[in-house]
């Protein structure tokens, strides 16, 4: 069974489009998260999420946003999408109780392409 | 907030080679250290990890990594590689008691070659 999932696999997309993506884990993590790699491979946290709180990283645009309608469940949208957002998206969860490591599952990934 | 170097950018060794990638990071509490490696065209998948207690960690596929809380570092090693061993590794660290979700900060990546 995949513990966290994403879809789709590959998005390409004109600018300006609004897209998203969706993310799921089975694991029973309260907490998720959202990695941008750019083509460089470097990977940077977007966002987390747990059902008390959402910590955005200052650099992303706010034509992104996250979406949780479950603790299972993290989509990502982005809006009016760029060619700079062009980047492989990787969602990822984790058991964020005190005391709990708190090891990152990462998904598949989600290759974004904006044309 | 935190910081991850990884230094060497591409490293290219022949099969059986030992292989020595180093990590370097700042910040000034106590850290949780991951190794991740991500092979071609795959997700992340942890190698090791270190919360405590012995510095030196064992992982998967014969890696091992050791933390040198003096030197900030945490250098991931392997006696022998094999061709297979071919990916890009990440150092990660995260504060290791921070309440809120804690966000790991990833360095910049090693791309490791093994020729056949």
């Amino acid at each position: 069974d995949t513990a966290v999932s994403q879809t789709p696999k590959y998005l390409v997309t004109q600018m300006g489009n609004d897209k998203s993506i969706k993310c799921e884990q089975n694991l029973g993590h309260d907490t998720m998260y959202w990695y941008k790699q750019d083509s460089k491979k470097f990977l940077k946290i977007m966002f987390s999420y747990n059902n008390k709180e959402l910590i955005i990283n200052e650099t992303v645009p706010n034509r992104f946003s996250p979406k949780s309608p479950d603790k299972a469940h993290l989509n990502l949208h982005i809006n009016s999408l760029e060619l700079g957002d062009s980047a492989v998206y990787f969602c990822a969860s984790s058991h964020e109780l005190a005391g709990f490591y708190n090891e990152q599952f990462f998904g598949p990934g989600t290759r974004l392409t904006v044309l | 907030a935190q910081s991850v170097s990884q230094h060497n950018h591409h490293v290219i060794l022949s099969e059986a080679a030992s292989l020595e990638l180093g990590c370097n990071y700042s910040y000034g509490g106590t850290v949780n250290l991951f190794w991740y490696v991500q092979y071609p065209g795959q997700h992340l998948q942890l190698l090791l990890k270190y919360f405590s207690g012995d510095p030196l960690v064992k992982g998967i596929k014969g890696f091992e990594a050791e933390f040198i809380k003096s030197k900030f570092s945490f250098n991931l090693r392997k006696p022998s590689v094999q061709w297979s061993d071919t990916a890009e590794y990440f150092c990660a660290v995260n504060p290791a008691f921070s309440g809120s979700a804690r966000q790991l900060t990833f360095g910049s990546g090693t791309q490791l070659t093994v020729l056949p």
